[in-house]
């Protein structure tokens, strides 16, 4: 099984760039999260979603679109990459339903120069 | 607002020592508390987890107690190895949906724990 996959997994961005980061899942869970990763800062939340169609933000959303037109996809959206988004991004799913595990992919890591 | 206080931020063990790392939480709606494991260059793992309804789980080496007035839980590692070396987050969500969020982890910010032989 794939699980979670992300791509890519390595990733150099210029101060202003656009780009997407793709997340897909074979599992059919319902629910989908975006994570950023930093040092001394944990996992924090930037955008959900608990189905197709539906999304909302998280602790960190400000410079970041997500989209679910679809149960297996949840793409995230630099809209113009600014030094401070340099992070390591997870993304994550759930089936649906409460207190399941949450399946994490292999993230993506991100360089904003 | 940090929801979920974690410490040690690193912790160093012998081989064959026990680990213990604790974490704390504010928010009484929370009634499921996860352990992830994230080794380097990876995605966390979910390691193990419990419910209020009991004060301690056991896997293996692997332990989580429970104190439900104090609002804390901690990771034991007993008979570390080096294998074990990681970086473990605790986690906390609620049960009960009170809107499209409320399903939503929030973790802790991490502890790397080195095993030394």
């Amino acid at each position: 099984n794939a699980g979670v996959t992300q791509t890519p997994k390595f990733q150099v961005l210029k101060t202003g760039q656009s780009m997407t980061l793709q997340c897909a899942q074979d599992m059919n869970h319902e629910y989908m999260s975006w994570y950023r990763q930093d040092p001394g800062m944990g996992l924090r939340l930037i955008h959900y979603s608990v189905g197709a169609g539906i999304t909302d933000q998280g602790e960190v959303p400000n410079g970041y679109n997500v989209s679910r037109s679809t149960t297996e996809d949840f793409p995230l959206r630099l809209l113009s990459a600014a030094p401070s988004q340099t992070s390591v991004y997870f993304c994550a799913s759930r089936q649906g339903g409460l207190n399941t595990e949450a399946f994490f992919g292999q993230g993506t890591r991100l360089t904003v120069v | 607002q940090q929801q979920v206080k974690q410490s040690p931020q690193s912790l160093i063990v012998q081989k064959g020592g026990i680990s213990i790392i604790n974490c704390a939480y504010e928010n009484t709606a929370f009634d499921y508390f996860p352990w992830y494991q994230q080794f380097p260059g990876k995605g966390p793992a979910l390691l193990i987890a419990i419910r209020p309804d009991v004060s301690e789980k056991k896997e293996g080496r692997f332990t989580i107690s429970f104190n439900k007035s104090a609002k804390q839980f901690s990771l034991h590692i007993m008979d570390s190895q080096p294998g074990d070396s990681a970086t473990y987050f605790c986690a906390a969500s609620p049960s009960r949906r009170s809107g499209a969020g409320s399903y939503q982890l929030t973790f802790g910010k991490g502890t790397k724990l080195s095993v030394i032989p």
